[in-house]
């Protein structure tokens, strides 16, 4: 079971900003640990977008931010768009398990 | 640019082993600081690290997985092998491999993934 927890679904109308939060611990992001956002469109690997808590790669919009404060981090979608239906999950590090984790996932509908 | 691809059985029995492959390019798995690791997916669920193994062949692996996880690296085939051992059908899932970047606990690249189903 996923030690991060995020809304299963979200939805917005076009050009509506959607936030997606990711609630973790203190042995997670609450001990320091950095997290990172992935997005997986339909049938596909995930792809990295957001690292680092804030930082975009290369080639990701700038429609898509990253926050991170106490226990919890954010991934805010501005400007939704079509293409941004997919999944997405959090990541970070816990020093409890010793691992890496996810979270459980949140389904971003544009209606 | 940097490349992963996974390959294996596609239909395992249970109680038998899964051995999967990933094979990699554009980047060298003797360089400090690199690791590759492998992550799963059951179908319609989340993600869940698997194992990991660094440059200097320390290897770290899912606690709850421990005992049947064993993750190895060919540097020489710029290759990662996983092996999990007494497969059951709650396995059932697409199997990724990933780089993780040297400097951060972040996946950056990720193969296409390889579904693997258990099933007699």
């Amino acid at each position: 079971q996923s030690v991060l927890t995020q809304p299963p679904s979200m939805s917005g109308a076009p050009g509506q900003r959607v936030t997606i939060s990711c609630t973790g611990s203190s042995s997670n992001i609450g001990a320091g640990f950095d997290v990172h956002w992935y997005q997986q469109l339909p049938e596909t690997a995930p792809k990295l977008l957001i690292y680092g808590n804030n930082n975009r790669p290369s080639g990701v919009p700038d429609r898509f931010s990253g926050s991170k404060s106490g226990t919890s981090a954010s991934l805010a979608i501005s400007g939704l768009q079509g293409e941004d239906e997919a999944d997405y999950y959090c990541q970070s590090y816990d020093n409890s398990l010793s691992g890496y984790v996810f979270g459980t996932g949140t389904k971003v509908t544009v209606l | 640019q940097i490349t992963l691809k996974e390959s294996g059985p596609t239909l395992v029995k249970p109680t038998q082993t899964l051995t999967l492959t990933c094979t990699f390019s554009g980047f060298s798995l003797s360089t400090s600081g690199v690791a590759v690791g492998w992550i799963r997916q059951p179908p319609g669920k989340a993600l869940e690290w698997l194992a990991l193994v660094y440059w200097d062949g320390d290897k770290r692996y899912r606690p709850s997985l421990k005992s049947r996880l064993t993750i190895i690296k060919d540097t020489s085939k710029n290759q990662v092998v996983l092996t999990m051992t007494n497969m059951d059908p709650v396995d059932t899932a697409t199997y990724y491999c990933a780089h993780k970047h040297s400097a951060a606990g972040v996946f950056d690249y990720w193969g296409q993934g390889t579904l693997v189903t258990v099933s007699s």
